[in-house]
């Protein structure tokens, strides 16, 4: 297996901007989760699915972030407008119910 | 979230064995400890798991007491590749599947 893919993995943009994220699980995971680390704040968790279902959103910033799950093999996570306080290593992990959580690479977002 | 706690930093010389205490005061009967191990650059992988006494892999070994109010991470003999961060986790069903990470400890192993 190829493991948690993520995509871009650099992405420079400036204020204001859209920018997207991407990330395929592992086949056969069927929770995924988004995170984000910096480091003032550490490895934090944004929001996780549950068989393509949004379960907890209660880490996501503000309305500006949003994630979506189409499939059981792909989700993204959009900012919109980026801001430069969004510079960060955005990663995504996916898993089995309470077993070990399999990250992906992660992308470095800066924005100027 | 089970909150856990533990050094933001150690440093130790190569050759030396290195034991992390990670704080979980609130931790409940069905969950477990985990450590998740990071190198820069890279997202986290899971090293080890236990829910009482010892568990041993071939990565480290987790001491658990019998209150469970505490875990330690030891790492026999670093080398200068287990620079890394090194996160303690509670996980369970109270706890859910979400997991907070937080800073971590941050290990720099020096010649």
């Amino acid at each position: 297996d190829a493991g948690v893919i993520q995509s871009p993995r650099h992405e420079v943009t400036e204020m204001g901007q859209e920018v997207t994220l991407r990330c395929k699980p592992i086949s056969g995971h069927d929770y995924l989760f988004w995170y984000r680390q910096t480091m003032m704040r550490g490895l934090e968790l944004l929001i996780y699915f549950n068989n393509n279902v949004p379960i907890d959103d209660s880490g996501m910033p503000e309305d500006r972030f949003s994630a979506k799950m189409p499939n059981a093999s792909f989700s993204t996570l959009k900012i919109q407008p980026s801001e430069p306080r969004d510079s960060a290593v955005y990663f995504c992990a996916s898993g089995s119910y309470q077993e070990t959580q399999y990250f992906g690479p992660g992308t470095r977002l800066l924005v100027l | 979230l089970a909150k856990t706690t533990q050094p933001i930093s150690m440093d130790s010389y190569e050759g030396q064995e290195v034991n992390i205490t990670c704080s979980h005061n609130n931790i409940a009967t069905n969950d477990y400890i985990t450590w998740y191990q990071q190198f820069p650059s890279q997202g986290p992988r899971f090293i080890i798991q236990g829910y009482k006494t010892k568990v041993t892999n071939e990565v480290a070994s987790l001491f658990i007491p019998a209150d469970r109010k505490s875990s330690t991470l030891s790492l026999p003999r670093v080398s200068l590749s287990d620079t890394a961060v090194y996160y303690c986790l509670v996980v369970g069903a109270n706890s859910g599947y979400a997991l907070n990470f937080g800073k971590g400890t941050s290990l720099l192993v020096t010649p």
